[in-house]
């Protein structure tokens, strides 16, 4: 089956400092992924739409300069979170959609950011 | 615009009872629906989804929905729940295509009783 990997798993960081986390689709070719946050006891929220080669669509009320996307390859796209603060704690999720035609999007475990 | 409504952000079930987690959709265009799993600091395992076929879909672990256009409903059943079930369960809705966000539920916590 069609494996999405996540890098970090888990990560803790000061305060004013950036963090990057990979999304990596293992086994299949990824157009486009997506960039969730999920607060704690809470549902997962779209952050930004990642398409490789072009920019990232974000949803609105993500700050684009905070949360920097790039989706350099059809299979890895990061997530920066620039100058992190402890409000940026949070699990992100990415997904990723296959190049080829079809209705399911496929979910990294996540990643665990602490700032402290 | 699509969402998605999930009814009881906490349901207890005995072992060996029925499970049904409840979810209403809205959609302006016919919906994918999805019913995701997700273990604590994990992250989302598909249990299963409707893509315009049969109504009655089965998914893993035992677990299966109905899509019920005239009640805009996709809820999520078991007929007999095991301890291993306790989990977030997650209803969601997109337009299909296969780069189509996902909107998801608020989430529903499953808990199991011995």
């Amino acid at each position: 089956g069609a494996v999405v990997s996540q890098h970090p798993s888990r990560v803790i960081c000061k305060s004013g400092t950036s963090v990057k986390i990979e999304c990596r689709s293992l086994d299949f070719q990824a157009t486009t992924m997506f960039w969730y946050r999920q607060f704690p006891k809470q549902s997962l929220m779209l952050m930004a739409t990642s398409n490789e080669g072009s920019k990232a669509t974000y949803e609105q009320g993500v700050e684009k300069d905070k949360f920097l996307i790039n989706h350099a390859s059809l299979t890895l796209s990061t997530l920066t979170v620039t100058s992190a603060h402890p409000e940026d704690s949070s699990f992100y999720i990415c997904s990723a959609a296959p190049g080829l035609a079809g209705d399911e999007q496929y979910f990294g475990p996540g990643t665990r950011l602490t700032v402290t | 615009a699509q969402s998605v409504t999930q009814l009881g952000s906490h349901v207890s079930v005995s072992e060996g009872a029925l499970v049904l987690l409840r979810c209403n959709y809205s959609s302006s265009v016919p919906p994918y629906l999805f019913w995701y799993v997700q273990y604590p600091n994990q992250g989302l395992q598909l249990l299963l989804k409707y893509t315009s076929a049969a109504t009655l879909v089965k998914g893993i672990n035992g677990f299966e929905a109905e899509f019920k256009k005239s009640e805009t409903s996709f809820h999520l059943t078991k007929p007999s729940a095991h301890m291993s079930d306790a989990a977030e369960y997650f209803c969601a809705v997109s337009e299909g295509r296969r780069d189509d966000k996902i909107i998801f539920g608020k989430g529903t916590r499953l808990h199991i009783l011995p």
